[in-house]
């Protein structure tokens, strides 16, 4: 059965630096989202994607974020500067209508 | 703003059945929708259901939707010591999911 994954599953970088979160998403879908949940928190809602632009992003969502599909495949997310407060699990979500979201494992990011 | 409200821990003995429940704001979203997230793991699409419908049944799971009230419960039958987890109710609009702060259901032997 068709798949989101996700890379890495956990990455460790240092406060001020820049990362890259990386999806594959399910490959007939069309809509593609991040979310992220810190520890013990709401699965929080980031930023979603269609037709090679965002379709809608939340507050968190600022400037120090963005969101590229660079190929026919991959889905990522850069943080420019991270902050210790960017710690959390990001997870990636496609859907092929905006009905049904289906998520991937996961990435943990920890920001020391 | 969209706000989804569910109780945070539920206990049951394995063989009975579990109830989560949940409560949410937005009367406009077209599906509502069951997620499980096992401890280290993603979050897997147990369930959804059509804001127009009242009930749907998915082998051990049933799920009940009264719009009237704003309320989504998951029933799980023969719990199993498997079914540990935590569940988060969501509702759907266009572009983006509000998800709840999940139940964490534990199933004692």
């Amino acid at each position: 059965e068709p798949e989101v994954t996700q890379t890495p599953s956990h990455q460790v970088t240092q406060m001020g630096q820049e990362v890259i979160l990386r999806c594959v998403p399910i490959s007939n879908h069309l809509y593609f989202y991040w979310y992220r949940q810190i520890l013990g928190q709401k699965v929080e809602f980031l930023v979603s994607f269609y037709n090679n632009e965002i379709s809608e992003k939340s507050e968190i969502f600022d400037d120090q974020f963005s969101v590229e599909r660079p190929d026919g495949s991959n889905f990522t997310l850069k943080i420019r500067s991270t902050k210790l407060e960017d710690s959390a699990m990001y997870f990636c979500a496609s859907s092929e209508l905006r009905e049904v979201q289906f998520f991937g494992p996961g990435t943990r990011l920890t920001v020391l | 703003g969209e706000d989804v409200e569910q109780s945070l821990f539920l206990s049951v003995r394995e063989g009975d059945s579990s109830v989560i429940n949940c409560t949410y704001t937005d009367s406009s979203s077209t599906y509502l929708y069951w997620y499980k997230q096992e401890p280290g793991a993603g979050l897997q699409l147990l369930t959804y259901i059509f804001s127009n419908m009242d009930m749907k049944q998915d082998q051990r799971l049933t799920v009940l939707l009264n719009k009237k009230d704003k309320h989504l419960s998951l029933r799980i039958a023969d719990t199993q010591t498997g079914d540990s987890a935590i569940y988060f109710c969501a509702e759907g609009g266009f572009n983006k999911f509000y998800f709840g702060s999940g139940t964490k259901l534990n199933v004692k032997p």
